[in-house]
């Protein structure tokens, strides 16, 4: 079946750091990948559609110069926290769709960022 | 507004027992309505995808059952293993352009021996 890897699976950085996030679609190509954020005891938040070769779409309230997502292959999309604060810890979530009116979307195992 | 509600919130079972999620919606125009897992710390895992026309869709010992008039989904799991333990949330995707995924708080099951 479809397999997304997501990496890395924990990361603790500083505040004020950069944070880059990998999401991989590795047995189908993905045009678009969907970033996600979670926080505890809450159901997924979507942040933005994440489209090959295209700028990204971000939803409302999310900060596109904080969260530069690029996904320049149809295999690979990257999420990067800049500048990072606390209140930016939390569980990303990548998941790839497998093919336009498939409705199969593949997620990641997510990525837990702790900033100190 | 598009939204999606589950209940119970939490539900603890023993063992062996059998034990059904709900989940309504008000999402329109619908598309299709999905089952995912998520054990904690993971990303959420597929169990079952149901479209407009479908009323029953079964995965091992997950059966979801779709009633699209009422707009009521229920998720059945038999004979429940402590690997069951986990958040099972109820998705329902927007038919259209979007597709936008509109997304339940999910129901916390423990499975306890």
């Amino acid at each position: 079946g479809a397999v997304v890897s997501q990496h890395p699976s924990r990361v603790i950085c500083k505040s004020g750091t950069s944070v880059k996030i990998e999401c991989r679609s590795l047995d189908f190509q993905a045009t678009t990948m969907f970033w996600y954020r979670q926080f505890p005891k809450q159901s997924l938040m979507l942040m933005a559609t994440s489209n090959e070769g295209s700028k990204a779409t971000y939803e409302q309230g999310v900060e596109k110069d904080k969260f530069l997502i690029n996904h320049a292959s149809l295999t690979l999309s990257t999420l990067t926290v800049t500048s990072a604060h606390p209140e930016d810890s939390s569980f990303y979530i990548c998941s790839a769709e497998q093919g336009v009116g498939t409705y199969g979307y593949t997620f990641g195992s997510g990525t837990r960022l702790t900033v100190v | 507004k598009n939204q999606v509600e589950q209940s119970p919130q939490s539900l603890i079972i023993l063992e062996g027992k059998n034990c059904t999620l709900q989940c309504n919606y008000t999402v329109s125009p619908f598309s299709n309505l999905r089952w995912y897992k998520q054990d904690t710390g993971r990303g959420p895992v597929s169990l079952t995808i149901m479209t407009f026309s479908e009323n029953t869709k079964s995965n091992g010992r997950y059966t979801a059952t779709l009633d699209a008039d009422t707009k009521q989904s229920s998720l059945h799991i038999t004979a429940s293993q402590l690997s069951d333990s986990a958040s099972y949330i109820c998705v329902v995707s927007c038919a259209g352009n979007n597709r936008k995924l509109i997304w339940g708080l999910g129901t916390s099951l423990g499975v306890n021996p």
